[in-house]
Order: C-alpha cells, then sequence, then structure tokens
C-alpha cells in the first residue's frame, strides 16, 4: 500500500499557484520524497524529489517539513497544461518499487 | 532530452495467446521496470531488473509473466497466455543506480485482450 495520503482533487486558477498537499508520516529516515504526474492515460512524469531540504527545479518546488512528515508541491504559475493526476511518493532507492496511491487530479481553468 | 520507447503503442490480442512488449530503456540506465495500469486504477508495480535478473517482483507478476534484456538495448515483457484481466496499460521505466534519481517512464502500450 502507498505510504503517502493526499486529497483526492483540488482547484486551481491558470496563473495562480497550485500547492498540493501530501502526507507521509511513516516515511524513514532514508525515504525521498519523489512527486511524479499523469496527464491523461500517459506515462507517469517525474516532477521532484527531495528528503529534507526544500527543492526547486524548472517545473516545481518542493517544501518539506522539518519533521519530514509532510510535504508540499508548488507549481508557482499554473497553467492548463498543468491539469493532471499528481502521486507523492516515498522511496529509497533505485530499483526499490514506486507505489503509487490515488494521487491528486488537480484541475487548473482560465 | 532522453526518452524511454515502447512499442507498438496499442495491440489487441485474442485471449490465450502469447504477447511480448517492448522497451528501450534510456541507454545509461542501468535499472528496467514494467508496471501496468488497468482502466480506472492506480498504477501497480509489476516488475523489476537489474544486472541481467529480477531484482523485486510483485504478487501480480506470477509464472504467465517473465521479462527478458535480450540485447543491449531492449527490455521486454512477455505474457503467456493472456487473459481478458490483462488488458491495461503496460508501461516500462528506467532509471540510474543510487539514491535520488527519478524513473522515467515511457508512454505505454495499451493492450486489449478479446
Amino acid at each position: 500500500d502507498a505510504k503517502t495520503t493526499q486529497p483526492p482533487s483540488m482547484d486551481c486558477a491558470e496563473g495562480r499557484a497550485a500547492n498540493l498537499p501530501c502526507n507521509h508520516s511513516t516515511i524513514s529516515g532514508n525515504e525521498y520524497v519523489y512527486w511524479y504526474r499523469q496527464i491523461h492515460s500517459q506515462g507517469p512524469q517525474y516532477i521532484i524529489h527531495g528528503l529534507k531540504n526544500n527543492e526547486t527545479n524548472e517545473m516545481a518546488s518542493l517544501i518539506i517539513t522539518e519533521d519530514r512528515k509532510s510535504s508540499t508541491l508548488i507549481l508557482p504559475h499554473a497553467t492548463l497544461r498543468d491539469t493532471a493526476l499528481y502521486y507523492c511518493i516515498v522511496n529509497e532507492q533505485a530499483g526499490t518499487a514506486l507505489i503509487f496511491g490515488k494521487g491528486t487530479t488537480l484541475s487548473v481553468s482560465s | 532530452e532522453p526518452e524511454v520507447t515502447q512499442t507498438p503503442s496499442h495491440q489487441v490480442t485474442q485471449m490465450g495467446q502469447e504477447v511480448i512488449l517492448r522497451c528501450v530503456p534510456i541507454s545509461n540506465h542501468l535499472y528496467f521496470y514494467w508496471y501496468r495500469q488497468i482502466l480506472g486504477q492506480k498504477v501497480e508495480f509489476l516488475v523489476s531488473f537489474y544486472n541481467n535478473e529480477i531484482s523485486e517482483k510483485s504478487e501480480i507478476f506470477d509464472d504467465q509473466f517473465s521479462v527478458e534484456r535480450p540485447d543491449g538495448s531492449n527490455f521486454t515483457l512477455k505474457i503467456r497466455s493472456t487473459k481478458l484481466e490483462d488488458s491495461a496499460m503496460y508501461f516500462c521505466a528506467s532509471s540510474l543506480e543510487g539514491v535520488g534519481y527519478g524513473y522515467t517512464f515511457g508512454s505505454g502500450t495499451r493492450l486489449t485482450v478479446v
């Protein structure tokens, strides 16, 4: 079973920041937090990952709480193309299974 | 940007037939994976493969399934005798070795068993 809990759906206005929360209260010290998204039936797309520190790349920012029990994915200026199913996953290392939960459906509207 | 390539994009097969799904992972990646997604359901892990052997598999990956890396570039998933419930999107993925690397997924093969 997935080790993360996410809200089933969220709405966001185009151009505004989308903040997607994730709870992972049983995360272990070696596990990273990964975010992926899936648009329609395409393959999941990697967005960002982090261990302890906040991370930023060209797609998004990841804020991890100090106790590492929750995190937030931030899409700073959401566009219609960001409408997708977003998955928060904890994983220790390459080669191990990514366990996908139900994720959060983000709907961006104009 | 490097991609994971899957062929075919859509395959229709008769129940009981064998099917082989093909994938070309990213060239310098060392871990390879198969996942599946039944319509309307979650993405499910099937198997991971490293150094020419299975490193982890789920309970879905029973004797009907097998994986192979027949040469230096292809990675295949074989379903020996397909059932109606094998109808799903099958995604191949690959990753670098070590910690802190994302997995790159292909665009999938839609398998329809009739």
